[in-house]
C-alpha cells in the first residue's frame, strides 16, 4: 500500500538553529499538507501545497512540494521553544483517503 | 467554541469491556474521521463517514464500530477491549473541496 515516510525520526536543536524535515511519498500525490502536534496536544493543519514545485511560507517556516509531487520538505529558520512537536506530512489515496508521514519530533534547547 | 469534540478525555478500562468515545463537530463539515495514533505517534486512519454514510473502513477488528447518528457526530463503539487497544484516539472532520482536517484533542485509551 502506499506510504509516505518523513526523515529524520528525530531532531534536537539549540534554538536559534534551522530545522528541516524531509517527506516521501511511495506514489505521486495530488496534494500534501502538513500539520503540527505539541507534546499531549492533537495535530494542528498548517498548510496544503498543491502545484509541483510550489512554495509557500509562513513567517518562519517554508514549505515545499517536488517537482515529481512525490516529496515535501518543511524549513524552520531560527527555531524557537515554540516550535518544540512532531511534524507530519499527510497526502491522500486515490480514494481520498488522508494518509499520514511518520513524523519527525523535533526538540529545541534554549 | 470548540470545533471538534471528544468525549471522554481519558478513558482506563479493564481488558474484555465495552466502552464507547464520542465526538462531534459544530463546524458544518460533511466528513467525519477517526484516527489511531500509537506509542510512536503513528497516526493510521480507522473510518471515515460522510453524511452519515461509511466510506473508509480500514483494516480494523469487528470489535470497533462506529456510528453516525448524523453529520455532526460520529462516536466510536469497541467491544472485549484488548490491551494493545491502548492509544489516543483522535476524531477529526473536513469539508469538501477545502483544505486540511480540523482535529478533536483526543481519546487517551488505557486498557489494563
Amino acid at each position: 500500500g502506499q506510504q509516505v515516510m518523513q526523515i529524520p525520526q528525530y531532531q534536537h536543536v539549540q534554538e536559534g538553529e534551522d530545522f528541516t524535515t524531509y517527506c516521501n511519498s511511495s506514489t505521486t500525490l495530488s496534494n500534501i499538507q502538513w500539520y503540527k502536534q505539541r507534546p499531549g496536544g492533537h495535530p494542528v493543519f498548517l498548510i496544503q501545497l498543491v502545484k509541483s514545485g510550489e512554495v509557500k511560507k509562513q513567517k518562519r517556516l517554508t514549505f515545499q512540494f517536488g517537482e515529481a509531487k512525490k516529496n515535501s520538505s518543511l524549513h524552520i529558520t531560527a527555531t524557537q521553544t515554540t516550535d518544540v512537536g512532531t511534524y507530519f506530512c499527510a497526502g491522500p489515496t486515490n480514494t481520498d483517503k488522508l494518509i499520514f508521514g511518520t513524523g519527525t519530533r523535533l526538540q529545541v534547547f534554549p | 467554541d470548540t470545533a471538534v469534540s471528544q468525549t471522554p478525555k481519558y478513558l482506563v478500562t479493564q481488558m474484555g469491556n465495552d466502552k464507547s468515545i464520542k465526538c462531534e463537530q459544530n463546524l458544518g463539515h460533511d466528513t467525519m474521521y477517526w484516527y489511531k495514533q500509537d506509542s510512536k505517534k503513528f497516526l493510521k486512519i480507522m473510518f471515515s463517514y460522510n453524511n452519515k454514510e461509511l466510506i473508509i473502513n480500514e483494516t480494523v477488528p469487528n470489535r470497533f464500530s462506529p456510528k453516525s447518528p448524523d453529520k455532526a457526530h460520529l462516536n466510536l463503539h469497541i467491544n472485549s477491549l484488548e490491551l494493545g487497544d491502548s492509544a489516543v484516539y483522535f476524531c477529526a472532520s473536513s469539508r469538501a473541496g477545502a483544505y486540511g482536517y480540523t482535529f478533536g484533542s483526543g481519546t487517551r485509551l488505557t486498557v489494563v
